[in-house]
């Protein structure tokens, strides 16, 4: 079966610090991978989809930055956070051959 | 600029009843249509999807409609239960060129299902 694995879930950080959220996703191949934001009282923001490996593509121009290492891997990063990149933090997939979007479970980022 | 508009904001009902959740888009030509259930501090999980061409769409007691003329979709719940208390979310599908899918994302209709 497909699953999709998030981490950390939940993490605080100084502004001015770096952030890694990785996900990973098993049971597929080649999916399509999206990091999405939200934030307190939002609906959902995309900030990155991959197509492939080392392909991305930037929805919103921002502090932050995204990676896809590996076919089933995709890292979300940030070389200094700001106040403004508090929020949840969703990773999601799905394939061509599938109809449903499937996400992980969040993390939450709280920049103090 | 396509949008995706979910009313009410906010809804309250007891336990048992019945209650519709509407969203309007106006994302125009689309692939599907989908409705989500998010509990709080969780992923948004997959309650119902509809092609284009679909009416409606039943999971349990969650049915989906979807009327393409009027670009309206509504999620019914059924005999509400406590458990069902979550945002849910419409979420409207454009399959893109670059081989993804372009998602808008409604805000969101917070329901509370009270005892």
């Amino acid at each position: 079966s497909q699953t999709i694995h998030q981490w950390p879930a939940t993490l605080v950080q100084p502004v001015g610090s770096p952030l890694s959220l990785e996900c990973t996703v098993e049971g597929t191949s080649n999916p399509n991978l999206y990091w999405y934001r939200q934030a307190a009282g939002r609906g959902l923001q995309l900030l990155f989809y991959s197509v492939g490996i080392g392909q991305i593509s930037s929805e919103v121009p921002q502090n932050l930055s995204a990676s896809r290492p590996q076919d089933r891997q995709f890292i979300l990063s940030s070389k200094k956070l700001l106040l403004s990149d508090s929020g949840f933090y969703l990773c999601a997939w799905h394939t061509w051959r599938g109809n449903t979007i499937y996400f992980g479970e969040g993390s939450w980022l709280t920049v103090v | 600029k396509n949008q995706v508009e979910q009313s009410p904001q906010s809804l309250i009902i007891l336990e048992g009843k019945n209650c519709t959740l509407q969203c309007n888009y106006t994302v125009s030509p689309f692939s599907n249509l989908r409705w989500y259930k998010q509990d709080t501090g969780r992923g948004p999980v997959s309650l119902t999807i509809m092609t284009f061409s679909e009416n409606t769409k039943s999971n349990g007691r969650y049915t989906a409609t979807l009327d393409a003329d009027t670009k309206q979709s509504s999620l019914h719940i059924t005999a509400s239960q406590l458990s069902d208390s979550a945002s849910y979310i419409c979420v409207v599908e454009v399959m893109s060129g670059a081989g993804s899918y372009q998602l808008t994302f409604g805000k969101g209709t917070k329901l509370s299902v009270i005892p």
